[in-house]
């Protein structure tokens, strides 16, 4: 399995309230993401990095931010939490070996705000 | 715009069954087409990709294909057994743009014992 970990795994907040989700990888990949999984919508990128301090928006941007200062970590924010975040958050990586760009998932994140 | 969409949604067939998803996609600009297993509550788990410029991948009893004229995909799963129920997703990585990756919904498998 690909060297990756997300923290917290579970998480309750309330509306309104600021949320950081971390990601951190071991495989030393140039690319991360995140997406979130809804039902009905399956799996929608929200922002991704190609590198230390570059990041660019996915198709479900609004309302998050990220930050990468090193290469394995990388941190998706909600400023101000909303109930239509309340959502599972994937970290992935992907890097140009072998099979170039070949994603690998995190286990997740399930947040809840209420 | 991308669109990936993934047919049959959910699926039941009885174990010792071959069986064929299938992921249609919208643009045919892709740099290359990935097929994930996912288990309830679990991240994803990535069983095969397909570069653009490859027509098939094989792993033990799965075979991929790609036909990126028509812009189709298959998985192909042979012998199925119970332990391969699963959400199988397919996701398309364009060769422009960021090279940002776009979901099918996902197909559903049950694999009856």
């Amino acid at each position: 399995d690909a060297g990756i970990t997300q923290s917290p795994r579970h998480k309750v907040t309330e509306t309104g309230t600021p949320v950081t989700l971390r990601c951190h990888q071991t495989e030393n990949h140039r690319y991360m993401y995140w997406y979130r999984q809804d039902p009905g919508h399956g799996l929608r990128l929200i922002h991704y990095s190609y590198g230390v301090k570059d990041t660019d928006k996915g198709e479900v941007s609004d309302g998050y931010s990220v930050s990468r200062s090193k290469t394995e970590d990388f941190l998706l924010t909600l400023e101000s939490a909303t109930s239509s975040q309340t959502s599972v958050y994937f970290c992935a990586i992907s890097g140009f070996s072998g099979p170039s760009y070949e994603q690998y998932f995190g286990p997740g994140t399930r947040l809840t705000v209420t | 715009k991308q669109e990936v969409t993934q047919i049959p949604a959910a699926l039941s067939v009885p174990e010792g069954e071959n069986l064929v998803l299938n992921c249609s996609f919208t643009d045919s600009a892709i740099y290359n087409l990935q097929w994930f297993r996912q288990d309830p509550g679990k991240g994803l788990t990535s069983l095969l990709l397909i570069q653009s410029s490859q027509r098939e991948q094989t792993s033990g009893r799965l075979n991929a294909s790609l036909d990126k004229s028509s812009g189709r995909s298959t998985l192909y799963i042979a012998a199925s057994q119970p332990g391969d129920s699963a959400t199988y997703l397919c996701a398309v990585r364009r060769n422009t743009g960021g090279f940002k990756t776009i979901f099918g919904a996902g197909t559903r498998l049950f694999v009856k014992a």
